[in-house]
């Protein structure tokens, strides 16, 4: 079993849509989440930072946590084309570095 | 502007042949790290460096090889003894070890021919 579950889609949405990413993780000592976006042939670009359950909203993004359910989401409302992109989950440990990335969900917005 | 460069974008490498692949920082960060990508699996941690003259290996080192000679530095050498080496390399950094937050510089595109 992978540490860390990505659907990788490809996700297809109309503009203005909201969006659901998710992922989902085996082991209860991660505790903190990240989601990055990646362009293409470019380096993932940090989006969302969070360590505790709950929400954590910037602008347009949301990123959610359920650590009993071990399941972390990022949403993205009013889509744009310019969202369209691969979105990496990234979780890491309490203790140490280790940092275990999703294979990434490849979304497309269309305008 | 702060941020990390990569070097070459592309890279051609033959049969038996090293290559080193370049990654420059001026974020200040102490620690830095290389990843490999592969279409349909996530980031796999080759080496990282939490401090200058000091690395360890990641979870796929074999075939690799880095140094850390100075802060801003952190060059990764492909050796002919990686088998499957054509995938995009990714450097990273953060602030220190202990913080899981890397920020990524644009990547390099390894093939094999």
């Amino acid at each position: 079993q992978k540490e860390v579950e990505q659907d990788p889609g490809p996700l297809s949405v109309p503009e203005g849509a909201i969006v659901s990413l998710n992922c989902t993780y085996s082991n209860s000592a991660f505790q903190y989440f990240m989601w990055y976006r990646q362009y293409s042939r470019k380096g993932p670009e940090l989006l969302m930072y969070t360590y505790s359950s709950g929400n954590k909203e910037d602008g347009r993004f949301t990123a959610q946590v359920d650590k009993s359910s071990k399941y972390i989401s990022l949403f993205i409302r009013d889509s744009q084309p310019s969202d369209s992109a691969t979105y990496l989950c990234a979780i890491g440990m309490e203790y140490g570095n280790k940092l275990v990335f999703g294979a990434g969900t490849i979304l497309r917005v269309k305008s | 502007d702060g941020g990390i460069t990569q070097s070459p974008k592309y890279l051609f490498r033959k049969e038996g042949q090293n290559v080193t692949l370049s990654c420059e920082q001026n974020l200040n960060h102490d620690a830095m790290y290389w990843y490999r990508q592969d279409p349909g699996q996530g980031l796999r941690l080759i080496y990282y460096s939490q401090i200058v003259n000091d690395f360890q290996k990641g979870d796929i080192a074999e075939g690799y090889s880095v140094s850390r000679e100075k802060k801003e530095s952190f060059p990764l050498t492909v050796t002919s003894a990686q088998k499957n080496p054509t995938a995009f390399y990714l450097c990273a950094s953060s602030i220190m070890s202990s913080d899981h937050r890397r920020f990524f510089g644009p990547g390099t595109r390894l093939t094999v021919l």
